[in-house]
């Protein structure tokens, strides 16, 4: 079946560290993959997205490089600020899946001034 | 355009009691999605609709209902509210290149 596995957090940074979220996947087929970003208090909203192998997605500062090969989704970011604290979610979206979106858990990101 | 609304914001209410979270939105998509989202995890899909008069169950159903008569509106039904109900209910939306819009969620709590 079609799942989506993320790195723990929190993870706690300094302000212009640099950030890595891992994610990977498990699908058949071709999904397309997600970062959601979840402010405090408010709905998820799409920061990038994926739709084949070796496409960058990419807005904000953040990217993240559909690799098929390693299965993974991994978002990064040059210089994190305060401004990025919040959750990130890993997710995917494939035909053979139905109509359904898969989440992963979620990244609680920190980032001290 | 006003994309994905919620109400209420917060709601309480006491064991036993019954309510309906109203979603509405102005895409026209026709996927929409009621998850839940406990303290500090992730979200997990209670109904879905692809379009007006159809729904389906997702992976927590059990003491929600949902209908879907129009294209617009997506309203989620609590029957004789337990504590187990005590979560943050978002809505959503999706496009035909699969992104989702959520709503800003309405918080919860059952005593």
């Amino acid at each position: 079946g079609n799942s989506v596995t993320q790195m723990e957090g929190p993870v706690t940074l300094s302000e212009e560290a640099f950030l890595t979220i891992n994610c990977t996947y498990t699908a058949t087929g071709y999904p397309s993959l997600f970062w959601y970003v979840q402010y405090p208090g408010e709905g998820l909203q799409l920061l990038l997205k994926a739709t084949k192998a070796d496409d960058k997605g990419s807005n904000k500062g953040f990217e993240a490089t559909y690799r098929k090969e390693t299965t993974s989704f991994h978002l990064e970011k040059g210089s994190v600020q305060v401004s990025d604290s919040a959750v990130y979610f890993c997710a995917l979206s494939n035909p053979t899946g139905g109509f359904k979106t898969i989440f992963g858990a979620g990244t609680r990101l920190f980032v001290k001034a | 355009n006003a994309g994905v609304t919620q109400t209420p914001k917060f709601r309480i209410l006491k064991i036993g009691q019954s309510m309906t979270l109203q979603c509405a939105q102005d895409m026209n998509h026709n996927y929409m999605y009621w998850y839940r989202q406990d303290p500090g995890m992730g979200l997990k899909l209670i109904y879905y609709s692809v379009g007006a008069g159809i729904t389906d169950k997702g992976e927590v159903p059990n003491g929600y209902n949902v209908s879907r008569s129009t294209t617009e509106d997506f309203p989620l039904r609590l029957e004789l509210a337990a504590p187990s109900q005590t979560s943050v209910y978002f809505c959503a939306s999706r496009t035909s290149t699969d992104t989702q819009y959520f709503g800003p969620g309405t918080r919860l709590t059952v005593l």
